[in-house]
């Protein structure tokens, strides 16, 4: 069974720090990966996603993810925090199965100080 | 412009009141689902359907009924609400599923007394 773990549920970084969002994922067969992010009182926005090919993965607003197979790691990461970045942040793992379903982590709240 | 559509966004009702949440997608996907969120828990898949007149049942279905009679729409039926299922609920639609990610509609904040 695909399953998805976020270490943290909640991240505090300064204005200007570096954000690292930890997600790990266990698949039997090759995942396609994605990152949420959901805003105070919105539905989920897509931040980026792996399917195939290069494994370092560019999204919007600046973030971007590392597949890294030998590790079944697929963190976020953003060289300088905004303080329009505080959200929460959910990885998803989908298999090609026949459900076609999404697998959400449990989230993590970034908080960011001025 | 390309959305999901969810109504109502907020909504109280007292436990046994039949309700619905409506769910309209104007993208031609054939995909939908419902997931339920809770604080700790993350997204839960609750229904899915593939296509029109085909649906399945998710990680937590009990309690909820779905229907697709028209490929644009996916109510959410609760026939006898409780208070265990007051939480955040999210209808999403898809290409053809999840290897395509999903497009998520706005929400709908229910509570059970």
């Amino acid at each position: 069974a695909q399953s998805v773990t976020q270490l943290g549920s909640h991240v505090s970084v300064s204005e200007g720090a570096l954000v690292l969002l930890r997600c790990n994922y266990s698949s039997s067969v090759p995942p396609y990966l994605f990152w949420y992010v959901q805003y105070p009182n919105q539905g989920l926005q897509l931040l980026l996603k792996y399917t195939t090919g290069a494994t370092l993965v560019k999204g919007i607003n600046g973030f971007e993810a590392e597949f890294k197979k030998s590790e079944t790691s697929f963190h976020l990461t953003k060289p300088s925090a905004h303080m329009s970045d505080a959200a929460e942040y959910f990885c998803a793992v989908s298999l090609d199965t026949g459900r076609r379903a999404l697998t959400f982590g449990s989230g993590t709240r970034l908080q960011v100080q001025p | 412009e390309a959305q999901v559509t969810q109504n109502p966004r907020y909504l109280i009702t007292v436990t046994g009141k039949k309700l619905t949440v409506t769910c309209s997608q104007n993208m031609n996907h054939e995909y939908m689902s419902w997931y339920r969120q809770d604080p700790g828990l993350g997204l839960r898949q609750i229904y899915y359907s593939m296509n029109v007149e085909v649906t399945d049942k998710g990680d937590v279905p009990e309690g909820y009924k779905v229907s697709r009679k028209e490929k644009r729409n996916f109510p959410l039926i609760l026939e006898s609400p409780s208070p265990n299922q007051t939480s955040l609920y999210f209808c999403a639609s898809s290409l053809k599923g999840g290897n395509y990610g999903y497009t998520f509609g706005s929400g709908t904040r229910l509570t059970v007394v």
